[in-house]
């Protein structure tokens, strides 16, 4: 593994169903991030987290869940997916340090029926 | 929060110049960053300003004003492979982005 892995690539879901999206990072980065991009509205951040064991809540954080139980791992969970849900979504890091820049996942497609 | 503005889209010839401007309001700066985004892929980091000036990487060069809430991008020397959504993203003192809606460029032969 190099950098930030997604699972899966794509989804169609049907609309009422729970999904996990997983992220993977192996760079030890501190903080990870969950972001939601739509078109012509940008990158929405729904949850973050600064270390392991805590999370907190972003822009747009109603329907979605997080946990960081580990330094690699940050799942983001929706619990009953809606079709409002639909979207592309990007995992990131950043090591809070200096610049603090973050780097991004490949991302999910995610399509809600 | 922050509320960022930056075109829509933009189109210019090989070879040319473009500038993408990016104005914010933000409650608490620390930090703008720019990203280039190719179609279904990733965002992928371009630059990083905290101070008032320019910054310069190769082609690319992003330049910051903080009193007058202002950043541009700069292209130099475009090539076809700078097709691209650029997102202006300013990070706030909790460390959190927020990112504009991108603008879209579209280099032309």
């Amino acid at each position: 593994i190099a950098g930030i892995t997604q699972a899966p690539t794509s989804q169609i879901l049907a609309a009422g169903r729970r999904m996990t999206l997983r992220c993977t990072q192996d760079m030890r980065h501190n903080a990870m991030y969950w972001y939601r991009q739509d078109l012509g509205l940008g990158l929405r951040l729904i949850h973050y987290s600064n270390t392991a064991g805590t999370t907190g809540k972003g822009e747009v954080p109603d329907g979605y869940s997080v946990s960081r139980a580990n330094t690699d791992d940050f799942p983001l969970t929706l619990a009953s997916a809606v079709p409002s849900q639909t979207s592309v979504y990007f995992c990131a890091s950043s090591d809070l340090a200096g610049a603090d820049t973050q780097y991004f996942g490949p991302g999910t497609r995610l399509t809600v029926l | 929060g922050q509320n960022i503005d930056q075109p829509t889209e933009m189109t210019a010839t090989e070879g040319a110049i473009v500038q993408i401007n990016c104005t914010y309001q933000t409650s608490g700066f620390n930090g703008l960053f720019w990203y280039q985004q190719h179609a279904g892929e990733a965002p992928t980091f371009l630059s990083y300003n905290v101070l008032d000036g320019l910054e310069e990487k190769g082609r690319f060069s992003s330049f910051l004003s903080r009193s007058k809430g202002y950043s541009y991008l700069l292209l130099k020397e475009l090539q076809m492979k700078d097709s691209a959504s650029y997102l202006c993203a300013v990070r706030d003192s909790d460390y959190k982005l927020s990112f504009g809606a991108g603008t879209t460029v579209t280099v032309r032969a």
